[in-house]
């Protein structure tokens, strides 16, 4: 069974521009949330979904946002984008609430 | 302002040791824990999981202790490898019934490096 897959693994993005990172979770999974991993905060929590829903979101600005097909696969945007949304954006699935999120390898941003 | 690293607490242990990771958890209602390894360059690996109802739970070398009166966590890995060397992240979460979906509470990690 393949994991989660998260792609672009690299990219080089400057500044103002906008991202968009895709993630595809493990077979069944319906609940995609995802991360951002820096040095100086850690594993930081941006947003959920289930079946196409946001249903928990964290405290990142409004320039970070996301969404989920009908296939749960999931993509998430970065817009105006600042030196300080340099990190690694993490993707992880799981089959429902309270059984097992798994990550995927995380696609490294870096903003010049 | 200017943003500060967060300083990682480090284990180092011999080859063939028994390492012990602790983790203190914040929040009294979370009902569901994770232990996760991350090596360079990669994203975090599930180890081992408890639920609240639960003391302890072993998994292959790999033991996990739950003491809810202080809310502390520990990982205890039998017969420490080189393999093993990675950060090490702790994770709550809010489990059924509660509006966390999906949403884990990670710990700073610690650094593990077993010299062989």
């Amino acid at each position: 069974k393949a994991g989660v897959t998260q792609t672009p693994r690299y990219l080089i993005k400057t500044r103002g521009q906008q991202v968009t990172l895709s993630c595809s979770p493990i077979s069944g999974h319906r609940s995609v949330s995802w991360y951002q991993q820096t040095p100086g905060q850690g594993l930081q929590f941006l947003f959920e979904y289930f079946s196409e829903t946001q249903r928990n979101k964290g405290n990142f600005p409004g320039r970070f946002s996301g969404r989920q097909f009908s296939n749960s696969r999931s993509e998430m945007n970065v817009s105006t984008l600042e030196l300080g949304d340099s990190a690694l954006y993490l993707c992880a699935s799981s089959s429902q609430e309270g059984n097992t999120i798994y990550f995927g390898e995380g696609s490294w941003l870096t903003v010049v | 302002g200017e943003s500060v690293g967060l300083h990682l607490p480090t284990l180092s242990v011999q080859e063939g040791d028994n390492s012990i990771i602790n983790c203190a958890y914040s929040n009294s209602a979370s009902d569901y824990f994770i232990w996760y390894k991350q090596e360079s360059g990669k994203g975090p690996q599930f180890i081992i999981d408890i639920r609240s109802n639960m003391d302890k739970r072993q998994g292959q070398r790999v033991t996990v202790l739950l003491n809810k009166t202080v809310k502390h966590l520990s990982l205890q890995i039998a017969a420490t490898q080189p393999g093993d060397s990675a950060v090490y992240f702790c994770a709550e979460n809010i489990g059924s019934g509660g509006t966390s979906y999906g949403k884990l509470t990670f710990g700073q990690g610690t650094i593990l490096t077993v010299h062989p």
